[in-house]
């Protein structure tokens, strides 16, 4: 099967910084990756649909301007949380399904903002 | 619109059985299970594609009803490592390649 990496898997920061995640593919090219957020013992939500060299589409409800999607290249998408606070602690987690099958998933980046 | 699984959480004994059920507003695409173990990304299960499908391996199967708007996923002689949540994952249209999962029902089997 493919193979999805994320980084880092577990981030601590301070309040009012911003975190980069990323995420990669290691044997093959995703031209789209999407990003879920999950919160303890609920479901992922998706965020937003990454696009290789265009803008990123947001699912209703998610602050464009506080998550920051970049997909530069056809193997790395990154989010980045700016200004985070303790309400943006959670388990974010990306996707690619390069054949149309099922979806591969990163290993997921644990955030914590104290 | 999420779909809406049930039941939420279900314990059992191993080699107990196991039914989940995933619902859906709106006839879907198709229709993705997976499981995931707490702090761990979701593993693929199976994918159903036609209305009235049924599909499985060894002691896991899902069915997905003719007019495409609900799933189940049949666990069948349960073991520890069944334990987990389970979630579908859902397509609205072709080509769209995205997912909503599903709300989720929590597994745990004792021993």
């Amino acid at each position: 099967g493919a193979v999805v990496s994320q980084h880092p898997s577990w981030v601590i920061c301070k309040s009012g910084t911003s975190v980069k995640i990323e995420c990669r593919s290691l044997d093959f090219q995703a031209t789209t990756m999407f990003w879920y957020r999950q919160f303890p013992k609920q479901s992922l939500m998706l965020m937003a649909t990454s696009n290789e060299g265009s803008k990123a589409t947001y699912e209703q409800g998610v602050e464009k301007d506080k998550f920051l999607i970049n997909h530069a290249s056809l193997t790395l998408s990154t989010l980045t949380v700016t200004s985070a606070h303790p309400e943006d602690s959670s388990f974010y987690i990306c996707s690619a399904r390069p054949f149309n099958t099922e979806a591969f998933f990163g290993q997921g980046t644990r955030l914590t903002v104290v | 619109q999420q779909p809406v699984q049930s039941p939420q959480a279900v314990i059992l004994r191993e080699g107990e059985d196991a039914v989940i059920n995933c619902s859906s507003s709106k006839a879907l695409y198709s229709v993705h299970w997976y499981r995931q173990k707490h702090g761990e990304a979701p593993v693929f299960l199976m994918i159903l594609l036609k209305g009235g499908e049924q599909k499985g391996h060894e002691k896991i199967s899902a069915s997905f009803n003719e007019k495409k708007q609900q799933s189940s996923l049949y666990l069948t002689a349960s073991q520890l490592s069944y334990s987990g949540t389970y979630f579908c994952g859902t397509e609205e249209s072709a080509g769209t390649y995205k997912y909503i999962f599903g709300t989720g029902t929590r597994l745990k089997v004792l021993a």
